[in-house]
C-alpha cells in the first residue's frame, strides 16, 4: 500500500459524458502527479499540482482540468469524453516539488471505460 | 522530446532463467529510475540510479546505468513467478518524468 488513495476504481460511462476521478495524497506528501495509462501510449504524464498550484502541464487535453484543494487532494475532471480517453488514471504524490531524483508514490488507480 | 524505448517489450520465459531488459534513449539524463508495475496496481519504484556506469543490486535483480546516462539495464537472475510484471524505466525530463513503453515480463512456474 502507497498511501495514496484513488476513487473511483473503475468507472464505465458513455461518450459525450463528464466523470471527476479523486486522489488523496500520502500523509505528508504536497505534490500531486496524474498520468493517463493505455495500451498503445504507455505512461502519459498530464499534469502537476504542488501545494494547491499548478506546477507542471505534460500531455492534457483541453477537455481536462484539474485541481489541489487545500486539505490537497486531487481532482481530474473529464469532459465530452470520447472512446480514446478509456485508459487507467494514475494519480501519485511527492513530498516535494521537484521530480529530479525523488520518489514518485503512486494510487491503484481508476479504470475509466467510454462505451 | 526525449524517448525512452524499452526492450523487449513482451518476454516469457522458464522459472530459475536469467533475464536482461534495456531501456535506450539518444538524450543524457540526469537520473533514470525502474518501477515494477503488478496488474490492478500502481508502478513502485524500485531503484534510482544516478552516476553513469552505476551498478545498484537489489536482491536477485542488478541494475545499471550506461557511462554516457543514456541508457540502462535490469537483468534478473533466477527468475520466479513473482518477478512477473510490467517493468519501466523513466527519466527525468523538464518538470516531468518521461517513461517508457515497458517491459511485460511473465516467469512460468
Amino acid at each position: 500500500d502507497s498511501g495514496v488513495t484513488q476513487t473511483p476504481k473503475h468507472l464505465i460511462t458513455a461518450t459525450g459524458q463528464r466523470v471527476t476521478l479523486r486522489c488523496s495524497p500520502r500523509s505528508g506528501d504536497l505534490s500531486v502527479y496524474w498520468y493517463q495509462q493505455s495500451l498503445d501510449q504507455g505512461l502519459q504524464f498530464l499534469i502537476q499540482y504542488y501545494n494547491g498550484e499548478e506546477r507542471a502541464k505534460g500531455n492534457i487535453l483541453e477537455r481536462f482540468s484539474a485541481q489541489q484543494f487545500p486539505d490537497l487532494h486531487s481532482e481530474l475532471n473529464l469532459s465530452s469524453l470520447e472512446l480514446g480517453d478509456s485508459a487507467l488514471y494514475f494519480c501519485a504524490s511527492s513530498v516535494g516539488p521537484s521530480v529530479a531524483g525523488r520518489e514518485q508514490f503512486f494510487g491503484p488507480g481508476t479504470r475509466l471505460t467510454v462505451l | 522530446t526525449q524517448l525512452l524505448e524499452q526492450s523487449p517489450q513482451f518476454l516469457s520465459i522458464q522459472e530459475g532463467e536469467n533475464l536482461t531488459v534495456y531501456c535506450n534513449s539518444s538524450s543524457v539524463f540526469s537520473s533514470l529510475q525502474w518501477y515494477r508495475q503488478e496488474p490492478g496496481e500502481g508502478p513502485v519504484l524500485l531503484v534510482t540510479v544516478v552516476t553513469g556506469g552505476e551498478v545498484k543490486k537489489l536482491k536477485r535483480l542488478t541494475f545499471q546505468f550506461g557511462d554516457a546516462r543514456k541508457d540502462s539495464s535490469l537483468h534478473i537472475t533466477a527468475a520466479q513467478p513473482g518477478d512477473t510484471g510490467l517493468y519501466l524505466c523513466a527519466a527525468q525530463g523538464a518538470q516531468k518524468l518521461v517513461f517508457g513503453q515497458g517491459t511485460r515480463l511473465t516467469i512460468n512456474p
